[in-house]
């Protein structure tokens, strides 16, 4: 069956460290997107791709980047993490119906601890 | 820019009692409305959604949702809540301005059931 995948599923990282929030999908959809999750704040947009190549910067994309070199995969970068990105990040994936665009399917999540 | 909004956070219910959930949000536009379940520990799962058609839509699990235009609402509604059904609940919108993929999500609705 088609899935998404994320790794790792808990992370413990320090301050100023670098790091990457993998993301993989089965379904051979075009489009990729990264969310986070906090308390009151709901889920918020960081980056999104519409295919290979493609990047775009979401509501709060500050700190974090990404790259889209196959359409399996959409890492996520954190440059310098910071104590504010601690955070549970979800990874979801649409396929393209027409112009009225297609369901998100979710990722498990990565519960991200920065010190 | 759209937003969502969820304006009841914390809902407690007894087994049986019928739950309604509202949801707003403030684009102008064409949209595709959902709904999705986040049970604890577990990532998002679609519940139903509205692209276009009879505005009441019926998802899994015996939730339905009516999406009225005029009132810019896509209320979700069960006539009887199980135990089962403790989860946080997000409304979602996606506009279908330049491409409409992106999602905006509501803060949530924590739900619990009691026996």
């Amino acid at each position: 069956d088609a899935e998404i995948t994320q790794s790792p599923r808990h992370k413990i990282t320090e301050t100023g460290r670098q790091v990457t929030l993998a993301c993989h999908q089965t379904w051979n959809h075009n489009n990729m997107f990264w969310y986070r999750q906090d308390l009151g704040h709901g889920l918020r947009l960081i980056h999104y791709s519409y295919g290979v190549q493609d990047t775009n910067k979401g509501e709060v994309s500050d700190g974090y980047s990404v790259s889209r070199s196959n359409t399996e995969d959409l890492p996520l970068t954190l440059e310098s993490a910071a104590s504010s990105q601690t955070s549970v990040y979800f990874c979801a994936s649409s396929g393209t119906s027409g112009v009225r665009g297609d369901t998100q399917y979710f990722g498990p999540g990565t519960r991200l601890t920065v010190l | 820019a759209q937003s969502v909004s969820q304006h009841n956070h914390h809902v407690i219910l007894s087994e049986a009692a019928s739950l309604e959930l509202g949801c707003n949000y403030s684009y102008g536009g064409t949209v595709n409305l959902f709904w999705y379940v986040q049970y604890p520990g577990q990532h998002l799962q679609l519940l139903l959604k509205y692209f276009s058609g009879d505005p009441l839509v019926k998802g899994i699990k015996g939730f339905e949702a009516e999406f009225i235009k005029s009132k810019f609402s896509f209320n979700l509604r069960k006539p009887s809540v199980q135990w089962s059904d403790t989860a946080e609940y997000f409304c979602a919108v996606n506009s279908l301005t330049g491409g409409g993929n992106k999602l905006t999500f509501g803060t949530g609705t924590q739900l619990k059931v009691e026996l």
